[in-house]
């Protein structure tokens, strides 16, 4: 059973300060990771996707992938509370060419 | 803007009835799927499509089918509802290749 791991927090993290986010899967074949954010009773919205190994960065988000050790990581630098959600996190491909979704880590930014 | 439409928000529904869920996109894409999303478990696969007409099973079918007859429609169906079946249904559409999934607002659905 191929899997995605994400602590499901809460994770609380004061304003302005870098919230960090962790992932980790069972695939050793994955090839594409997704980030999404999903405010409560929302739907979830891609936030970045990183296909090879080190980081990417837009605005105040950075992935990090790092395929020998299978983990996938989301830094939100200067967190604001207008960044507090679950974030998922999605690999893929699977067998089916989907993705597999981990469970989501609920992040709290403290005003 | 692109725009993914559920047809309804929040049902409530009784053991063994039937229960059309509707989905409709605006952005001309050929892939289009069916999620649930249940506390601690992420979102689980149930139905997609290719296209008009085609469907594949995803990773929980059981106690579902699908429906696609227009390119930009995609139904779920439960034929007899059960309580293990509330849950929120979530539908997404995607261009082709392996791109950003769009996902509709959820359809919250409870069966007493």
């Amino acid at each position: 059973q191929k899997e995605v791991e994400q602590n499901s927090g809460p994770l609380s993290v004061p304003e302005g300060a870098i919230a960090s986010l962790n992932c980790t899967y069972s695939d050793r074949g994955s090839q594409s990771f997704f980030w999404y954010r999903q405010y409560s009773g929302k739907s979830p919205e891609l936030i970045m996707f990183i296909y090879s190994n080190g980081d990417k960065e837009d605005g105040r988000f950075t992935a990090q992938l790092n395929k020998a050790s299978q983990y996938v990581s989301l830094l939100i630098r200067d967190s604001q509370p207008s960044d507090s959600a679950t974030y998922l996190c999605a690999v893929g491909p699977d067998s089916n060419y989907q993705l597999i979704w981990g469970a989501g880590t609920k992040l709290i930014i403290k005003p | 803007d692109v725009k993914v439409t559920q047809s309804s928000r929040y049902l409530v529904k009784r053991t063994g009835e039937k229960v059309f869920l509707e989905c409709v996109q605006d952005m001309d894409h050929e892939n289009m799927f069916w999620y649930r999303q249940d506390p601690g478990l992420g979102l689980r696969l149930i139905y997609f499509s290719y296209d008009v007409k085609m469907k594949e099973k995803g990773d929980i079918p059981e106690g579902y089918s699908v429906s696609r007859e227009k390119k930009e429609r995609f139904s779920l169906i439960l034929e007899s509802a059960s309580t293990n079946q509330t849950s929120m249904y979530l539908c997404a559409s995607r261009a082709g290749g392996f791109g950003e999934l769009f996902f509709g607002e959820g359809s919250r659905l409870t069966v007493l």
